[in-house]
């Protein structure tokens, strides 16, 4: 059974500095890895897909890696800003979605 | 509890024609969203409901889709007519509305072949 862990669960730090939130999951038989936004009362904002044959993704302040035979993605915030606090999931796409466990990020001024 | 169930799970439709997607959530939850993936591609945030009233549509691609919430209950997502880009699959989920429950329960998601 697939399991999708993500670390650290909450995280508050000041803003401008660089930040790692990292998702564990146990099957590699994946389709894509998508890296998400959630912001409260809000629908899930896309951040980053990851298909299964690529390494990386980058966007803006944002990069997403993936290795599949450790069965790991990272999810790097540069220069983090108070307006990127949110919750973080990271989402499975295998024949159903599996959705980690999240992490509460926190940034303040 | 049962979860978001979605109906029907496949849909094999040709261009032009319509469907009309279902979504059912979670007893309770007053916050129902839309999604979908089209092929190969991410997933992507379509509308979200709150109770029966639209608060987000932004996702919306164009005015061929038209998603109704009558009754603050299940949500249907009508495609008319459908093209072939439309072929993807469909996700629905479902939360409270309370301060600081946030989760999103997902249901299992419909897929559209449009020919």
């Amino acid at each position: 059974k697939q399991e999708v862990t993500q670390i650290p669960a909450a995280l508050s730090v000041p803003e401008g500095e660089n930040l790692v939130l990292n998702c564990s999951f146990t099957d590699s038989a994946i389709y894509n890895l998508q890296w998400f936004r959630q912001d409260p009362g809000k629908g899930l904002t896309s951040l980053l897909l990851i298909q299964s044959s690529q390494r990386e993704q980058t966007s803006g302040r944002l990069n997403a890696s993936l290795d599949k035979s450790s069965g790991r993605s990272t999810l790097y915030i540069a220069a983090s800003q108070p307006g990127d606090s949110a919750t973080y999931l990271c989402v499975l796409d295998t024949d159903k979605l599996i959705f980690g466990t999240g992490t509460r990020l926190q940034v303040f001024p | 509890e049962a979860g978001v169930t979605q109906f029907p799970s496949h849909s094999v439709i040709e261009k032009g024609q319509t469907v009309t997607l279902r979504c059912d959530p979670i007893s309770g939850h007053d916050n129902l969203y839309w999604y979908r993936r089209v092929m190969g591609k991410e997933i992507k945030f379509l509308l979200h409901f709150v109770k029966e009233s639209k608060q987000d549509e932004s996702g919306m691609p164009n005015n061929r889709f038209l998603a109704e919430r009558t009754g603050g209950t299940y949500s249907t997502l009508k495609v008319q007519p459908a093209e072939l880009e439309d072929s993807g699959v469909y996700f629905c989920a479902s939360s409270q509305d309370q301060p600081g429950i946030d989760e999103q329960f997902f249901g299992p998601g419909t897929r559209l072949t449009v020919l």
